[in-house]
This record gives structure tokens, sequence and C-alpha cells, in this order.
């Protein structure tokens, strides 16, 4: 049973061009969530999503970033025009429902903003 | 949203037990409390929840005060490899993580 899987790892984007962040869950989890860490700096929620639902998005910056989990195929989460304030890990979480079930991590995504 | 007050670091022997303790006095009833460690350059990985009981695993354990105010995670002989960020969850809807604290487990 593949755990999440994430790509890529490691993603070098020049300023103003788009990342695109790829998140595929656990089988037979429907619930994703985005988190983001800053170099020495703890996870911070950015959004969670529900099958074609963002459930609660209010981590997520308002400008340039957007998250989808479509019915089929992994989740995205898209920032445009990327600075360089933008540069951290970002993982992906999954669980099979809300609250009582652990969350199952990616290993993340190295964003690197030149 | 419950908020929880961890140490920011703790120090630990090897082969020594350690006990990590979380705050959540804002808990509601029926939230788990999850308990997350984050290795150096790796995604947190799960460790244990529970709601009321205590609870053991083949990682650790998990002492729950008995008004749910607080919680204590248990490594029982800790190791090199246990060298962590522990984060302690109230589960909700947005799992929210806090500072963690940080454990240093010396040789």
């Amino acid at each position: 049973n593949a755990g999440v899987m994430q790509n890529p790892r490691h993603l070098v984007r020049r300023r103003g061009q788009e990342a695109r962040l790829r998140c595929s869950p656990m089988k037979g989890h429907s619930h994703v969530y985005w988190y983001r860490q800053l170099p020495e700096e703890g996870l911070k929620f950015m959004v969670y999503l529900q099958k074609e639902n963002i459930i609660d998005e209010s981590g997520m910056p308002k400008e340039r970033f957007s998250a989808e989990f479509p019915k089929e195929g992994p989740s995205i989460l898209r920032i445009q025009q990327v600075v360089r304030g933008d540069s951290a890990a970002y993982f992906c979480a999954s669980s099979p429902g809300r609250d009582k079930t652990p969350l199952h991590f990616g290993n993340g995504t190295r964003l690197t903003v030149t | 949203d419950a908020k929880t007050t961890q140490p920011n670091s703790m120090e630990s022997n090897e082969e020594e037990p350690v006990h990590l303790p979380c705050n959540h006095s804002t808990i509601s009833g029926t939230d788990y409390i999850h308990w997350y460690r984050q290795l150096p350059s790796q995604g947190p990985e799960y460790v244990i929840h529970g709601l009321t009981s205590n609870v053991n695993n083949r990682m650790a354990s998990l002492a729950i005060a008995e008004d749910r105010k607080s919680s204590t995670l248990i490594l029982h002989r800790a190791t090199l490899r246990d060298a962590a960020v522990y984060y302690c969850i109230p589960g909700g809807n947005d799992m929210r993580f806090g500072a963690g604290t940080r454990l240093t487990v010396k040789p």
C-alpha cells in the first residue's frame, strides 16, 4: 500500500514563474491537507480539501496560491508568479476521514525560487 | 480552535524514558488528541492518538488527564533516532500544528 506521494521532490523556479506541486493521497483517502514549512520554522496549515471541494482555505495566501483536488488524479497546489519568499518545503497529508483518523504525510516538495 | 502549550525543547539521555507534556485546556469533548513527530529533513509522521483512555502502541504511550486538558507522550527508552520535533494536536477540522517540542537525545 503506497504512502502519500508528492512530486517533484525538488523544484527550482525563477521569480515570476509558476510552480505546480502534486500530491497523490493514499489509496482510499479522500481528504487532503497542504502545509508549508519555511526554513527553521514550524508547519503552517494552508488548505484542507475533500474530493472536488475546498473545505478550509483559511491558511492560504489570498493571491497567487490555489489548490484543487479533482475527482480523478492528484491534488495540485499551484503558485503563480513565484517570489523568493515562497521558497519552502510544502507537505501534503491525507486521511480517510476527519478528526479521528491520523494524517499520513508525504516527504514534501522543496521549492527554491531563484 | 483548541490551543496547545508545549515546552520549546527537552533533552534526554539515550535509553532513558522521556515524558513530553502538552496542555490543551480548550479542547472540545469530541476532539481526539494526536501526536506527530518530524525528524530532520523529513515529513511529519504519526505517533499516536487517543480520546480519553491511555493508549499504547509500538512507538509510544499516551497518557491523557482525566479532565482531558493535558496529555503526556511517553517514549519508554529514548534512542538517538527519536531526536525530532514532537507536535501535540487536539484534532479538529484543520489539524493545525503548533511549534512543538524539540527533543534532543544525548548518547
